[in-house]
């Protein structure tokens, strides 16, 4: 599993509220991403880390920001929560070298109510 | 930009079936591809990985082949097993810039395998 862990699991919010999910690795790991999973969508990029501070957008970024003060960890923040950011949210990091498999963390299941 | 397809959405064999999962994407400029598995209210296990250089990869019974000139990858199960059953998901990391590895996900192919 790479190491990956999620927090929380499960959340319940409502809508408005500042909510921060966070992804933690244990293997030193460079490059991170947050994917959101949603019926019909499948998976799509959020946000990615390419390093300690070294972050960039990606295919649905509006609403989300992220932050990584320290390579092991890679915070997911919803500003202002929605009803449209229900899903299912999952960590990533990727290896280096010449493998470049992506291990995926176990996922949080965020509900905006 | 990049699409990837799979194909069939869902698919449902007897146990001891060899069967196929189908991948396609629209830009060949693909750097690799990866196979996972996804099991209901659980992440992501990545299955196999294969290089835009390479052909094919093995992995006990499953087999995935590329061919990136025509935008295809198709993943082989062999004597399928019911503990088989899942979601199985392809996606591609496009070539050249600064991708990072941003990979582009299909709709998974849900499989089930019934005694």
């Amino acid at each position: 599993d790479a190491g990956i862990t999620q927090s929380p699991r499960h959340k319940v919010t409502e809508t408005g509220t500042p909510v921060t999910l966070r992804c933690h690795q244990t293997e030193n790991h460079r490059y991170m991403y947050w994917y959101r999973q949603d019926p019909g969508h499948g998976l799509r990029l959020i946000h990615y880390s390419y390093g300690v501070k070294d972050t960039d957008k990606g295919e649905v970024s509006d609403g989300y920001s992220v932050s990584r003060s320290k390579t092991e960890d890679f915070l997911l923040t919803l500003e202002s929560a929605t009803s449209s950011q229900t899903s299912v949210y999952f960590c990533a990091i990727r290896l280096t070298g010449t493998n470049y498999e992506q291990y995926f963390g176990p996922g949080t299941r965020l509900t905006v109510t | 930009k990049q699409e990837v397809t799979q194909i069939p959405a869902a698919l449902s064999v007897p146990e001891g079936e060899n069967l196929v999962l189908n991948c396609s994407f629209t830009d060949s400029a693909i750097y690799n591809l990866q196979w996972f598995r996804q099991d209901p209210g659980k992440g992501l296990t990545s299955l196999l990985l294969i290089q835009s250089s390479q052909r094919e990869q093995t992995s006990g019974r499953l087999n995935a082949s590329l061919d990136k000139s025509s935008g295809r990858s198709t993943l082989y199960i062999a004597a399928s097993q019911p503990g088989d059953s899942a979601t199985y998901l392809c996606a591609v990391w496009r070539a050249g810039g600064t991708s990072y590895g941003k990979l582009t996900f299909g709709q998974g192919t849900i499989l089930t395998v019934h005694p």
